[in-house]
């Protein structure tokens, strides 16, 4: 299967309203990073995780090398927060410091 | 700090001609990765360097492409003989050292490539 399964596919959510996204690993991975892709194509990074969780403000992300997994939590969902969502994973294994991504999150947030 | 910059922003070629994208990495940066967005196959490793030394290009198809790191604060990525299947939005990142307890990748803001 894929190397890195992330879904959903596509989200809808109101204003104010909670979800998750998660991505799901053939293998183990070194770390994952979390990426917001604007209406302009920009890649912003969110969050890069060895282990554990992180939070910032209105996000929180969620990494478990072990159970092969990680997650991604939007709290009170702005409009601003409008895009693609990325999950992009770095192998554990030799020199492999490429990261490898997942097919996206599509999120829309209506008022 | 401007972070990675990347020119030109959108690039349109004929088939068959060359194409040549830039990249100038965050000062201080090490690593410089090149990565090609399609809607088909989605983002895709294509090569990357370290200290300026290209350290893994399994990414890269083999014939027409090429990237080069010839000082450390630009990296080139060639395209010779461009086809319409290379059309893509190509993105570079850097970090600021693999081996670094926390290797984020922070990217440009890309190039669009259209072969026509």
């Amino acid at each position: 299967g894929m190397p890195v399964e992330q879904n959903p596919p596509a989200l809808s959510l109101y204003e104010g309203a909670d979800s998750g996204l998660r991505c799901n690993f053939s293998t183990t991975m070194k770390s994952v990073q979390w990426f917001q892709q604007n209406h302009r194509g920009r890649l912003i990074t969110l969050f890069y995780l060895a282990q554990g969780t992180k939070e910032n403000g209105r996000l929180k992300s969620t990494f478990n090398s072990k159970e092969r997994y990680s997650t991604l939590h939007i709290k009170d969902a702005q409009l601003e927060d409008s895009g693609t969502y990325f999950c992009a994973a770095e192998g554990s294994g030799g020199s492999n410091y490429k990261l490898t991504f997942g097919k996206g999150t599509l999120l829309t947030v209506t008022p | 700090n401007a972070g990675v910059i990347q020119t030109p922003r959108h690039k349109v070629t004929g088939k068959g001609q060359e194409a040549t994208l830039w990249c100038e990495p965050i000062s201080g940066h090490s690593a410089v990765f090149w990565y090609r967005q399609t809607i088909v196959q989605g983002l895709e490793f294509l090569t990357y360097f370290r200290n300026q030394a290209p350290i893994d290009d399994s990414g890269m198809p083999k014939e027409r492409f090429s990237a080069q790191m010839p000082n450390q604060s630009h990296s080139t990525l060639k395209i010779q003989s461009t086809q319409p299947q290379d059309s893509a939005v190509y993105l570079c990142a850097s970090s600021l050292d693999v081996w670094a307890t926390q290797d984020t990748q922070y990217f440009g803001p890309g190039t669009r490539l259209l072969v026509l």
